[in-house]
């Protein structure tokens, strides 16, 4: 089946700690996304990127770190700078070119808890 | 900053019209409006989008203004699995645009 999967659903880690997220698609999108959402509120934007070897900062990049090395891949590392790790992560792709629709599809997230 | 409004929460009986407003009355003439749901702890779900004129898909009906500063997203016969948080997304259509969610609208449906 054709998706972006997340993994692990859920991961505890100790403060301090640097974790990496995982996020693979195979819809063969070229634009990848991760977010970030806290209780009650919406998602806010870490990351994206639109080619490989290219990514862009989002609204709240501090403390994180993204590679694209391949097109299927997208991962993200939660580093010790990020003050307030504990959230739910949520992996996006979509195709870059409006003629090819541009709605983005979600991965079911990561729950990141730091203790 | 999101550049939509929406209603934080609102109810719905199940199987009648669920009707969504959203507010974007600083859209340009190249994005369109996108509506997605999530449903608690899940990843967001597609439902719509459009530019101009009115869209429907299986799921739902999207009605836009004539002057495309507001919209409203209908689901025509609500049922409990419609209970979810929906999100209005003003959106460009040129490459490397990102979707920037605001708050939504909690819509809870009973029976």
């Amino acid at each position: 089946d054709g998706g972006i999967t997340q993994s692990p659903k859920y991961l505890f880690r100790k403060e301090g700690q640097n974790v990496t997220l995982s996020c693979e698609q195979n819809l063969n999108h070229d634009a990848m996304y991760w977010y970030r959402q806290d209780p009650g509120q919406g998602l806010r934007l870490i990351y994206y990127s639109q080619i490989v070897n290219d990514f862009q900062k989002g609204d709240i990049a501090e403390g994180y770190s993204v590679s694209r090395e391949k097109k299927e891949s997208f991962p993200l590392t939660v580093t010790s700078a990020q003050k307030n790790p504990t959230a739910f992560y949520l992996c996006a792709s979509s195709w870059d070119r409006g003629w090819r629709g541009t709605e983005a599809f979600f991965g079911q997230g990561t729950r990141l808890t730091v203790v | 900053d999101a550049k939509t409004t929406q209603p934080p929460s609102m109810d719905c009986a199940e199987g009648r019209a669920a009707n969504l407003p959203c507010n974007h009355s600083t859209i340009s003439g190249n994005e369109y409006v996108y509506w997605y749901r999530q449903i608690h702890s899940q990843g967001p779900q597609y439902i719509i989008h459009g530019l101009k004129n009115n869209e429907t898909n299986e799921m739902a009906s999207l009605i836009i203004t004539e002057d495309r500063k507001s919209s409203t997203l209908i689901l025509p016969h609500a049922t409990l699995r419609d209970t979810a948080v929906y999100y209005c997304i003003v959106r460009g259509d040129q490459a490397g645009t990102a979707l920037i969610f605001g708050k939504g609208t909690t819509l809870s449906v009973s029976s």
